[in-house]
């Protein structure tokens, strides 16, 4: 079975510091783009960032620019996002998202259940 | 960055109807648009990629057309699984960007 598995997530004090996880399982990761997405509660979709696997090139949302890097272990079938300098505004549902056709950016097929990121003091 | 607009914001229909949500980007995309399915609670879920394919496992019902800067997500016979919130994204270019979401209700 195909399956992301988020972790990562909690409480966090503006300013600080989280690393989230995506464990994928059941395809093989290293050929697929991924992203991850997150949703403020209430609110609709917003993508945060992706990576590409060929050749590893990073993008993201000008809202996390500078202060989020994404990074994934092929090695551990393991995406990461690293959240620095988290602001109330970054609350939200994480959701990591895999690319539905290998090697590019077409549409994300599977995603995880999600993790929870709350900033507040 | 390439803005999506989604029409309408929120519909009303019943068991039976046709219904067409529209999606507006602000400058051209190809056919680089997916749409998605999301249930509260739930993750999202895809429909269609590249404007027009059909994902495996979507219903028949689901369709989606449209090229440049319009797109349409056209569902052919609401079901009662059918009322959710529908999201278009691009992927023709970064950052990818969705619409704001039309919420499908049940009259």
């Amino acid at each position: 079975e195909v399956q992301l598995l988020e972790s990562g997530g909690g409480l966090v004090q503006p300013g600080g510091s989280l690393r989230l996880s995506c464990a994928a399982s059941g395809f093989t990761f290293v050929g697929y783009a991924m992203s991850w997405v997150r949703q403020a509660p209430g609110k609709g979709l917003e993508w945060v960032s992706g990576i590409r696997s060929s050749d590893g090139s990073t993008h993201y949302a000008d809202s996390v620019k500078g202060r989020f890097t994404i990074s994934r272990d092929n090695s551990e079938n393991t995406l990461y996002l690293q959240m620095n300098s988290l602001r109330a505004e970054d609350t939200a549902v994480y959701y990591c998202a895999k690319e539905t056709i290998s090697g590019s950016w077409y549409g994300m097929d599977v995603w995880g259940q999600g993790t929870t990121v709350t900033v507040s003091s | 960055d390439i803005q999506m607009t989604q029409s309408p914001s929120s519909v009303s229909a019943s068991v039976g109807d046709r219904v067409t949500i529209t999606c507006r980007a602000s400058q051209g995309i190809n056919n680089w648009l997916a749409w998605y399915q999301q249930k509260p609670g739930k993750a999202p879920k895809l429909l269609i990629y590249v404007a027009s394919s059909l994902q495996s496992g979507v219903p028949s019902r689901f369709s989606g057309s449209g090229s440049g800067t319009d797109f349409t997500l056209t569902i052919s016979s609401l079901q009662p699984e059918d009322f959710a919130t529908y999201y278009c994204q691009q992927a023709n270019s970064f950052p990818l960007t969705f619409g704001q979401g039309t919420r499908l209700e049940i009259k």
